[in-house]
């Protein structure tokens, strides 16, 4: 497994404003992932987060509200730009350590209220 | 693209008892069946996992059962305790050089002392 940290753990924040959450891994992984979860709902992929590489994001999300940085193998951030009432989510990120392939260990969270 | 139900969204048990919770999934390809328990306020921990080679996967307490042909698995707990208590998702993955989890929309069980 790995262990996994994320900044903040919890914000609120004023519409029209951004917020970078930043992830922190205890070892070298090759994938990174970022989802979202809404009140009361289940995980929903956002991005894939490659080193060296622009990310992958999932349809229904897009670069210039959820831009990603990746510059190394134990970090990554996740910006939520121009937020809205309805980005109030769980934003959380999981990496793939390698040892089975897909098998995916998750962060903390960072709980999100915009106002 | 793969599709995961999950049922039932609630499941309320007596210390003691077992619990089941079932998935089905829609993509053939998918070959790898975790299951994570979500406490709250925490992030998902993954409590067990089983890849399509195998039919049954047994962790102390806990078991996962799958059947191919049917598309379905399930989460056994036997003996649970309250502190059994969270929200269980299950997530299917097809594998490949760029695999992605797809998760079901969670079950809430609550186990009573």
């Amino acid at each position: 497994s790995a262990v996994i940290s994320q900044k903040p753990s919890r914000d609120i924040c004023q519409r029209g404003t951004s917020l970078t959450i930043q992830c922190q891994v205890d070892s070298q992984v090759t994938m990174m992932f970022w989802y979202r979860q809404q009140p009361g709902q289940s995980l929903t992929l956002i991005a894939t987060a490659n080193q060296g590489s622009e990310a992958t994001y999932e349809s229904g999300f897009v670069i210039d509200k959820f831009p990603i940085s990746r510059p190394n193998l134990t970090f990554s951030t996740l910006t939520v730009s121009n937020m809205s009432p309805e980005d109030s989510s769980i934003y959380l990120c999981s990496v793939e350590t390698g040892t089975g392939a897909e098998t995916q260990y998750f962060g903390p969270g960072t709980r999100l209220l915009v106002l | 693209g793969e599709n995961v139900e999950q049922h039932p969204s609630t499941l309320s048990v007596q210390e003691g008892d077992s619990a089941v919770i079932k998935c089905t999934y829609s993509d053939s390809a998918s070959n790898y069946f975790p299951w994570y328990k979500q406490e709250l306020g925490k992030g998902p921990q993954l409590i067990i996992d089983i890849r399509s080679n195998v039919g049954e996967k047994k962790d102390q307490r806990i078991a996962v059962t799958l059947n191919k042909t049917a598309k379905h698995f399930s989460l056994h707990i036997t003996e649970t305790q309250p502190e059994d208590s969270a929200v269980y998702f299950c997530a299917a993955s097809n594998g490949g050089g760029y695999s992605t989890l797809t998760f079901g929309k969670g079950t809430m069980l609550l186990v009573s002392p």
